[in-house]
Formats: C-alpha cells, structure tokens, sequence
C-alpha cells in the first residue's frame, strides 16, 4: 500500500498562476481532507470530502476550490494563486466509520512570489 | 464544536530525561483523541489514540499518554526520550458520530532533545 499520496511535492507559483493538487489514497478511505500548515498555526482544514462526489468548506476555504470525481481522488486547485497562499498543503484521509484517525500524505511545499 | 489547546508551544529537554506534552480540550460531545507527530519535512503519522475503556493509552515509540474527562486533558508522556524524538507533536479531537469525521488539531508542540 502507497497509502496517502501527493502530487507534486514542491511548486513556485507568480501571483495570478493556477494550479492544481493531486492527492490519492488506495486504502478505500470515504472521507478526505485538504489542509494547510503555517509557522505556529497548527493545521487549518480547507475543504473536505465525504465520499465521491461530494465536497464541502472547511475553515479557510476562500481562494481554493476542490473536487472528488473518484472515490481515491480529491484534487485542491488554486485559480489565481495570491501571496498569502504560499503554505505547505497536506492531504488527509480516513474511514467513515472505524479506525477514526486520519492518514496524511507528506505534504507539497507551496510559494507564491 | 471541539477546541484543543496545546500549552507549550516549545519543550527543550536533555536526552534520557522524561517528558510531557499537554494537551486540553473542549467539546460538548464524546470525543476520540489522538497525538500525532510529524518529522521535518513530512506528514503528520499517529502516535497513539484513545477511543475508549483504559484511560491509559500506549503508543509507538515509547510513548503514552492518559485521558482525563474531568479535567478535559490528554497529556502526552514519554519516561525517556531520545535525540530521534526531536519532532512536532499534535494533539487532535475529533467528535464521535458527529461533523464528517473532521479533527481539530492544537498548534503543535516542537519537542527538542538535546544531547
């Protein structure tokens, strides 16, 4: 099992760029998560999952938008990247129901010049 | 809605010495609790996680920690630590049955271990 993984690992973006994420899990998780981790603020849940085809807003959601077209999918895509967008991004996901923890990818390193 | 503080943001500590982490939390529902640990440069990876029963949980690495309903606390404990222990820790809470499976984490610990 890969378990959780992301693509690509780094970016350097200019103000205005788009790009998207990729995130995959091959262990049939039905939920899954976008985050984003700054110096001293902890994890910040941006968008989630509940299974394919459904996404909703997590706390910081402004700027990013997502979609979930296959159950092992969830893509995070920034249409006009901003400066205060340059962050480190991980991908998370978890069983509805047992083993409540979530499983993290290894994160993509983001900076928006 | 579940909130979880972490009171120490930095703990520097010599090799073999013990260590605890705190962790507080709030919630107006039953909670599942974690510690999760993150290395540089990667992923956050569990620790260890109480669900319920024995409120003294036992983790990877030497690790454990003790759920306290009454004071709402999860404090994170290791007797003696290593300089491969230097990581970020992470408490997290997550609501059962409620809120999509979503967790809310404190701000991170940075544990420093030094020889």
């Amino acid at each position: 099992n890969a378990g959780v993984t992301q693509t690509p690992k780094f970016r350097v973006l200019k103000t205005g760029q788009s790009m998207t994420l990729l995130c995959a899990q091959d262990m049939n998780h039905e939920y899954m998560y976008w985050y984003r981790q700054d110096p001293g603020m902890g994890l910040r849940l941006i968008h989630y999952s509940v299974g394919e085809g459904t996404t909703a807003k997590g706390e910081v959601p402004d700027g990013y938008n997502v979609s979930r077209l296959k159950k092992q999918n969830f893509l995070l895509g920034l249409e006009s990247a901003a400066p205060s967008q340059t962050s480190v991004y991980f991908c998370a996901s978890s069983y509805q129901t047992s083993s409540p923890e979530q499983f993290f990818g290894p994160g993509t390193r983001l900076t928006v010049l | 809605a579940q909130s979880v503080t972490q009171l120490d943001s930095q703990v520097p500590v010599f090799e073999e010495a013990p260590v605890e982490l705190r962790c507080n939390y709030s919630s107006s529902v039953s909670v599942y609790l974690f510690w999760y640990v993150q290395y540089p440069n990667q992923g956050l990876q569990l620790l260890l996680k109480y669900l319920s029963g024995s409120t003294l949980v036992k983790g990877i690495n030497g690790f454990e920690a003790e759920f306290n309903k009454s004071q709402t606390s999860f404090h994170l404990r290791k007797p003696s630590v290593h300089i491969s222990d230097t990581a970020e820790y992470f408490c997290a809470v997550r609501g059962i049955n409620t809120n999509a499976g979503k967790s809310t984490f404190g701000d991170g610990t940075t544990l420093t271990v030094k020889p």
